[in-house]
């Protein structure tokens, strides 16, 4: 059973674009919710992460908005560049939890094209 | 200086063969992982481990076996290798306090490829 559901599988934006990724989880004890960067050849890397107290995070042109009663999350990048394309999965856990377990969805490839 | 390194990056071996793979961690974390990622870039934890104990260990087949000589390295042991085995392997690390964000450090990943 896939915790974390990740949508678009796949993501096409012409540069100076949006891309939208978003995530729904069912878990209400989750309480940090992350975003890794996957490069081709590199392991994940943390971009940005939002705990459940915020509507919105903002880094940059990297924004999270996040919808608590809708369980939903959501990845932004203004301004998408070609060196934005990658592999993004958002993720969820429970910090309380002794597991110490992310759950992460199944990843939307990004094409930024120039 | 790289923080979490794996090795090696390549490993092509046969169908019945046994390989491992090294991590180790330079960044005095307590908990490290092993990942596979299937072709379709799926992430799936395979084992975690705190302080040299096995805190996670999802369904992997016995075949799989992880050992944690010390906190800073949590090595992957593969018996008799399948064509299905053939993924990329992340290990990764992370200091784990309940109740504080956890931030995952992956390394380069080994590419495992199983004729």
């Amino acid at each position: 059973q896939q915790q974390v559901k990740q949508s678009p599988q796949s993501l096409i934006v012409q540069k100076g674009g949006i891309s939208i990724i978003n995530c729904a989880y069912e878990n209400t004890a989750f309480d940090y919710f992350p975003w890794y960067q996957q490069f081709p050849g590199k392991g994940p890397a943390l971009l940005i992460a939002i705990r459940p107290d915020v509507s919105e995070k903002k880094e940059g042109r990297f924004t999270i908005s996040f919808n608590k009663s809708a369980k939903q999350f959501s990845l932004h990048i203004m301004d998408s560049q070609p060196g934005d394309s990658a592999t993004y999965f958002c993720a969820a856990t429970d910090r309380g939890s002794t597991l110490g377990r992310l759950y992460f969805g199944r990843g939307t490839q990004l094409t930024v094209w120039p | 200086d790289t923080a979490v390194s794996q090795t090696p990056k390549y490993l092509v071996t046969q169908m019945g063969n046994d390989k491992s793979i090294k991590c180790e961690q330079n960044l005095g974390h307590d908990t490290m992982y092993w990942y596979k990622q299937d072709s379709k870039k799926f992430l799936k934890i395979m084992f975690s481990y705190n302080n040299k104990e096995l805190i996670i260990n999802e369904t992997v087949p016995n075949r799989f076996s992880p050992k944690s000589p010390d906190k800073a390295h949590l090595n992957l042991h593969i018996n008799s290798l399948e064509l299905g085995d053939s993924a990329v392997y992340f290990c990764a690390s992370s200091t784990r306090y309940r109740g504080q964000d956890e931030k995952l450090f992956f390394g380069s990943g080994t590419q495992l490829s199983v004729l």
